[in-house]
């Protein structure tokens, strides 16, 4: 079953902050946050684990509530850059059975 | 490094035409995967690999046929294409099965079946 995640779309102005919620309905392993700019491949941005460890880099940070099964993703003083569609993928068994991926948020960035 | 490698970038095929969309990655990664991407729909897994010689369905593997004789190569290949599989096809690839890394995409191929 797909994750869940919302807004379907938001629009803001540079430099301002975006978050980007994920909720699952199964127990999670792990939370992958992707992003995806039109007619390009998705890129990989973090991880968040079971237990609290997270793997990721630049300017964005995330959050996993293991007890309520949902993930954020902070974007914090948006640049142009970050325009596109943001998916999650859950892993309920360690990779075992691939990723399952939400419908995707898109952000866009005005100047 | 090349990455992933998907070849060809655009197809269009007729219905009842088989083909072989190719995969190849050159980071010794042990997980590969297939993936269709339709509007509004996200990213559907299609069948994936944790290893050579080892493979199983994902979520949406009807029609859809795959094999892992290399770590390097994962083809997916349709049997008899029809109209509703007209979609992007992503591969992606990963250090491991476990989920503590994440996965590299190719840059897909745009298949129409008419």
């Amino acid at each position: 079953q797909q994750p869940v995640q919302s807004p379907q779309a938001v629009i803001l102005r540079e430099g301002e902050d975006a978050v980007i919620n994920c909720s699952s309905s199964k127990a999670l392993y792990s939370v992958h946050w992707y992003r995806q700019k039109h007619g390009e491949a998705p890129v990989f941005l973090m991880i968040l684990l079971k237990g609290g460890e997270q793997k990721g880099h630049e300017k964005i940070s995330a959050s996993f509530n293991e007890k309520k099964q949902q993930s954020s993703l902070y974007l914090t003083a948006s640049q142009l850059s970050y325009s596109g569609t943001y998916f999650c993928g859950t892993d309920q068994g360690g990779g075992a059975d691939g990723l399952t991926f939400g419908k995707g948020t898109h952000l866009i960035i005005q100047p | 490094n090349a990455g992933v490698t998907q070849t060809p970038k655009f197809q269009v095929l007729k219905t009842g035409q088989s083909m072989t969309l190719q995969c190849a990655q050159d980071m010794n990664h042990e997980y590969m995967s297939w993936y269709r991407q339709d509007p509004g729909m996200g990213l559907r897994l299609i069948h994936y690999s944790v290893g050579a010689g080892i493979t199983d369905q994902g979520e949406v593997p009807n029609g859809y046929n795959v094999s892992r004789s290399t770590t390097e190569d994962f083809p997916l290949r349709l049997l008899s294409a029809a109209p509703s599989q007209t979609s992007v096809y992503f591969c992606a690839s990963s250090y491991s099965m476990q989920a503590y890394y994440g996965y590299t995409f190719g840059s897909g191929t745009r298949l129409t079946v008419v």
